[in-house]
């Protein structure tokens, strides 16, 4: 599940620091919103989302922030560690039963 | 392990082949889809079934058929496809509950497909 030949905005960190990514979207009448991690030679994975009734919402080392004024979103990773090194994709409802996804960002921790 | 199993994980053929992909979900859950992932466009949506029935094609090319016998099984018949056709084709599936869609997508691991 590599994205391979991706040219990905990449976000590098060192372990134990917080990471923020950020996502634009398109549809202001999107009213439901996912961030997927992809590791290396998998399928994405779910981390976390929100409805648009929400501005905020946190799981387990991780919120996602929602601001409908500006259609943007983002996540938070509190104390990054190796294992989060990935490509993070956020996806919103575009009609129904459908999720679009958004090019993706690569997190690199650094030791 | 997602509970979406896709097959093969790794594929080569000629452009004058036929090949099939298939993937099977045992999460009981009634919304199944393909996406396309390549250089050009990270998770590219290209069907999408609910209780076996299409309700989306984007604007997929007929080289591309899917095929959903029952709410576990999907299946993409590739032909005569083309080199810019090599990528990752992710399965995914979703219980769907009826009032707004909502609920994460499980997906498989992924085929690698490449056109010679």
């Amino acid at each position: 599940g590599e994205s391979v030949g991706l040219h990905l905005p990449t976000l590098s960190v060192q372990e134990g620091d917080n990471s923020i990514i950020n996502c634009a979207y398109s549809n202001s009448a999107s009213d439901y919103f996912i961030w997927y991690k992809q590791e290396s030679g998998k399928g994405p994975q779910f981390i976390i989302d929100i409805r648009s009734n929400m501005d905020k919402r946190q799981g387990q080392r991780v919120t996602v922030l929602l601001n409908k004024t500006v259609k943007h979103l983002s996540l938070q990773i509190a104390a990054t560690q190796p294992g989060d090194s990935a490509v993070y994709f956020c996806a919103e409802s575009g009609g129904y039963n459908k999720l679009i996804f958004g090019a993706g960002t690569r997190l690199a921790v650094h030791p | 392990e997602t509970g979406v199993t896709q097959t093969p994980r790794h594929l080569v053929m000629g452009m004058t082949n036929k090949k099939s992909l298939k993937c099977e979900q045992h999460l009981g859950h009634n919304a199944m889809y393909w996406y396309k992932q390549s250089a050009k466009k990270p998770l590219e949506l290209m069907f999408v079934y609910n209780f076996k029935e299409q309700t989306e094609n984007n604007s997929v090319p007929s080289r591309f058929s899917p095929e959903c016998p029952n709410s576990s099984h999907l299946f993409l018949h590739l032909h005569t496809l083309q080199p810019e056709d090599s990528a990752l084709y992710l399965c995914a599936s979703r219980q769907l509950a009826g009032g707004p869609v909502t609920g994460e997508l499980f997906f498989g691991e992924g085929s690698r497909l490449t056109v010679l």
